[in-house]
């Protein structure tokens, strides 16, 4: 399984955009790059993911440069209640069982 | 509520002693995992069943741990002669399998504490 590396923590402030970068030197040509997001006291949910370029939701973006040997989490215009732990995962979305495998993730927080 | 439930949301018990969790998944959902979450730390893998039949198990998943599905639907997950270790938030996480982004819809956790 390809190792993620992320940043233990960052700040921010209300309404600025946030850009977190997750590592994965080892990626393989089938695995995916996904991220999920988790409050104090509550499951992990999904936020999003992607194999190459760009892939936009309501609620992030993800890029993915060309090598895919890293990727960014850009949240625009963060507000207090974005603070939580958001992990960078990879792996192959079609292999048997697709358990998840989580990091340590990055704890955001959000300042007003 | 259509979501992933777990019963209890907390659990306090004196070390030696069994417990037992329960999770329900999303009903139309045929995976259900469980993982569990030290403090600081992701969760971590433990045990996944597809339908009634449990497919995987992770090593760190003790001969003291069992989880059945007996009928493909709620799941539970017994520890058994509890040890201090065993502290920690126990999560369930339900799915379709093939669906086209294996997003996993993850219930509250059920928190333990050995005392």
């Amino acid at each position: 399984l390809a190792k993620t590396t992320q940043p233990i923590s960052m700040d921010s402030y209300e309404g600025q955009e946030v850009n977190i970068t997750c590592s994965h030197n080892n990626i393989a040509t089938n695995d995916y790059i996904t991220w999920y997001q988790q409050f104090p006291s509550q499951g992990p949910r999904f936020i999003i993911q992607g194999y190459k370029t760009k892939v936009t939701n309501e609620v992030a973006s993800l890029f993915i440069p060309a090598d895919r040997k890293s990727s960014t989490l850009s949240l625009p215009r963060v507000s207090l209640s974005d603070t939580a732990v958001y992990y960078c995962l990879v792996g192959d979305i079609d292999n048997a069982g697709n358990m998840l495998t989580f990091g340590g993730g990055t704890r955001l927080m959000v300042k007003p | 509520d259509t979501g992933v439930s777990q019963d209890p949301r907390h659990k306090i018990t004196k070390r030696g002693q069994n417990v037992t969790f329960r999770c329900d998944p999303i009903s139309e959902h045929n995976r259900l995992y469980w993982y569990r979450q030290t403090l600081g730390q992701g969760p971590e893998f433990l045990t996944y069943f597809q339908n009634e039949a449990q497919l995987e198990k992770s090593r760190l998943l003790s001969d003291r741990f069992s989880a059945e599905r007996p009928k493909g639907s709620f799941s539970t997950l017994e520890i058994q002669r509890t040890e201090q270790g065993d502290s920690a938030m126990y999560l369930c996480a339900s799915s379709l399998a093939w669906n086209s982004y294996n997003e996993q819809f993850f219930g509250p956790g059920t928190r333990l504490t050995v005392l």
